[in-house]
This record gives C-alpha cells, structure tokens and sequence, in this order.
C-alpha cells in the first residue's frame, strides 16, 4: 500500500518560535495534500489542501500567514508554523493523494502525524 | 456547509456485533469513507462506499444511503483490539471531512 511519512514525530518547542513539519510521500506521487489538525478528544479538522506547484487553499479560520504550507515537489508538502503559542498545541496529520501503481482513485493515504507541544 | 453526526461513544462485548451510525449533510457528495484511529496514531482507511448498498470485507461492512444521508459501520466477531475510535468522513467535491468520530470500548 501508498505509505506516507511524517517528520517529526514529536517536537518541543518554546513560545514565539517557528515549526517546520515535512511530509513525504513514499512510493507515490502525490497531485494533492492534506494538512490536519486533532486535538485530544475531538476529531481531524482539515487546515488546508495544496496543490503540488501552487499555493494552499486554507479552510475558513486557518490563519494562513502564521502556518505556511509548501507543496514544491510530487512528493513533498511542509506545514510550518510561525511564531508557536501552547494553543497550537496539537496533533498535526497529512495526508495525500496521488498517483502510481496500484494507487485507487478515491483513497486518501494518512502520514503518521506529529505531536507539537509549545511550552 | 457540513454536518456529519456520529456518536460519541460505544460499548460492546468481545465476540459481539456492533453497528456505528453516522448521518450526514453536505452539497457536493462524492464518497463515504470509515477510518479506524488508536489513540495517538493516524486514521486508517477501513472502507468507502460511494454508491447505495452494503460493502462487505471481512470482519466489517459498511452501508450507505444517499437518500437518507446515511451510513453505519458494522463490525463483527468483536475483538478487544477493536477498542478505537471510528471516523465517519464525508469526501465533498475533492475535500475529505470528518465527523467527531465513536470512541468504542470492547469489554471482555
């Protein structure tokens, strides 16, 4: 099956300093990326798409100047989140589309996430 | 807008049968997935239904009605690492929207 891949898994970070999550597809190309975000206890809320070559389209209250997302390649999207504060404490999910051998059209392949704890 | 409804917590008994529903309202429909998601991991895909009718694999079936904005997963022969939270998602046009999920517990 299409694997997708996550760095880091986990990251500290103090208050007032940038984030940098990669994303990578691994044996697939992928056309379409997801970024998402999960709080404990509640469900996935989808942050933005993007579109490998263009810029992200972000969901109504995703503030798009302070998580900048990055699709420059096939197999690489970056979710990067500027000036942290302990409400961006989370759980940060990707996701992709694409494709490649045996890839089905409909399916979205999950990264394993990254747990963002600013203290 | 969307509004996908699930409920918010299950229990069952090892061995059992038991069904998550999840209704739903959207413009644009284009599919109805079920992920499983253990706590601290990424969802994983367990089924998609895009037309009516019931998809059967393995142990769990899904079902959908798009009339009725319908869906439920159907999970049999319950086994104790079944206790996850299950996610309804909606794909909208190209967008995959999830619902607050079902936290099930399978006691012994």
């Amino acid at each position: 099956g299409a694997v997708v891949s996550q760095h880091p898994s986990r990251v500290i970070c103090k208050s007032g300093t940038s984030v940098k999550i990669e994303c990578r597809s691994l044996d697939f190309q992928a056309t379409t990326m997801f970024w998402y975000r999960q709080f404990p206890k509640q469900s996935l809320m989808l942050m933005a798409t993007s579109n490998e070559g263009s810029k992200a389209t972000y969901e109504q209250g995703v503030e798009k100047d302070k998580f900048l997302i990055n699709h420059a390649s096939l197999t690489l999207s970056t979710l990067t989140v500027t000036s942290a504060h302990p409400e961006d404490s989370s759980f940060y999910i990707c996701s992709a589309r694409g494709r490649g051998i045996g890839q089905t059209s409909y399916e979205q392949y999950f990264g394993p996430g990254t747990r963002l704890t600013v203290t | 807008g969307q509004n996908i409804d699930q409920p918010t917590e299950m229990t069952a008994t090892e061995g059992a049968i038991v069904q998550i529903n999840c209704t739903y309202q959207t413009s644009g429909f284009n599919g109805l997935f079920w992920y499983q998601q253990h706590a601290g991991e990424a969802p994983t895909f367990l089924s998609y239904n895009v037309l009516d009718g019931l998809e059967e694999k393995g142990r769990f079936s899904s079902f959908l009605s798009r009339s009725k904005g319908y869906s439920y997963l159907l999970l049999k022969e319950l086994q104790m690492k079944d206790s996850a939270s299950y996610l309804c998602a909606v794909r909208e046009r190209r967008k995959l929207i999830f619902g607050q999920g079902t936290e099930l517990s399978v006691k012994p």
